[in-house]
């Protein structure tokens, strides 16, 4: 069975430019999760899915950050306008459903400079 | 107060050398803990749950104190293979799902 899968895996832009995240669960979960790393720094959400509706967005830092998960499906993260503090790794994850919800299983990670 | 607090680090021991990592968290609703792995450049991984009773899985023993609302992670007879960095994960309903996670223990193992 094909895990957390996430595109592409390093992304170097510069800052006001625009980047999407894409991330594909694994097959058959309901939730997916975004979270990040900014270096020097614990891991920390950003917001959850369930199915294509958002749960909790609560970690979103601001509103340069848009996520959507069409369908159901895949997700994807899109920064816009891109700022120097937003540099960092963001992972995805996914479980199957409610009352699995803390067996999370993590995507490799998409590694976000903004220079 | 950080929602999850960890030793430091690193953690530099000889092969073979046991080794304890302590966590705590500040949430007394917190329902469910966890270890997880995170080696160099790569996404974390599930090592371990922990339940009050304590539990072993070959080498590593992870214990809860809810009590004190302290977590440990025990590594006996330490191996190259077990460098990586160690991250004390916590879940609580409150919390809609998402895992508050610590910073990280960086243990080296040396030969």
């Amino acid at each position: 069975e094909a895990g957390v899968t996430q595109f592409p895996s390093h992304s170097v832009i510069e800052k006001g430019q625009t980047v999407t995240l894409r991330c594909d669960p694994i097959s058959g979960h309901d939730n997916l999760y975004w979270y990040r790393r900014v270096m020097g720094k614990e891991i920390k959400f950003l917001l959850h899915f369930v199915k294509e509706s958002k749960q909790d967005e609560s970690g979103m830092p601001n509103n340069r950050f848009l996520a959507e998960r069409t369908g159901g499906t895949y997700s994807t993260l899109k920064v816009q306008p891109a700022e120097l503090e937003d540099s960092g790794v963001y992972f995805c994850a996914s479980s199957q459903n409610i009352w699995s919800s803390y067996e999370q299983y993590f995507g490799p990670g998409t590694r976000l400079t903004v220079t | 107060r950080k929602e999850v607090e960890q030793d430091p680090g690193p953690f530099n021991v000889p092969e073979g050398a046991t080794v304890a990592f302590n966590c705590t968290y500040s949430n007394s609703a917190s329902q469910s803990f966890f270890w997880y792995r995170q080696d160099c450049r790569k996404e974390p991984k599930l090592l371990m749950s922990v339940y009050s009773s304590g539990n072993e899985d070959g080498r590593f023993t992870a214990q809860l104190n809810r009590a004190s609302q302290y977590i440990s992670l025990l590594i006996r007879d330490s191996k190259l293979s077990d460098s990586a960095t160690y991250l004390c994960v916590v879940f609580y309903p409150g919390s809609q799902g998402n895992l508050i996670f610590g910073k990280g223990t960086k243990l080296s193992v040396k030969p």
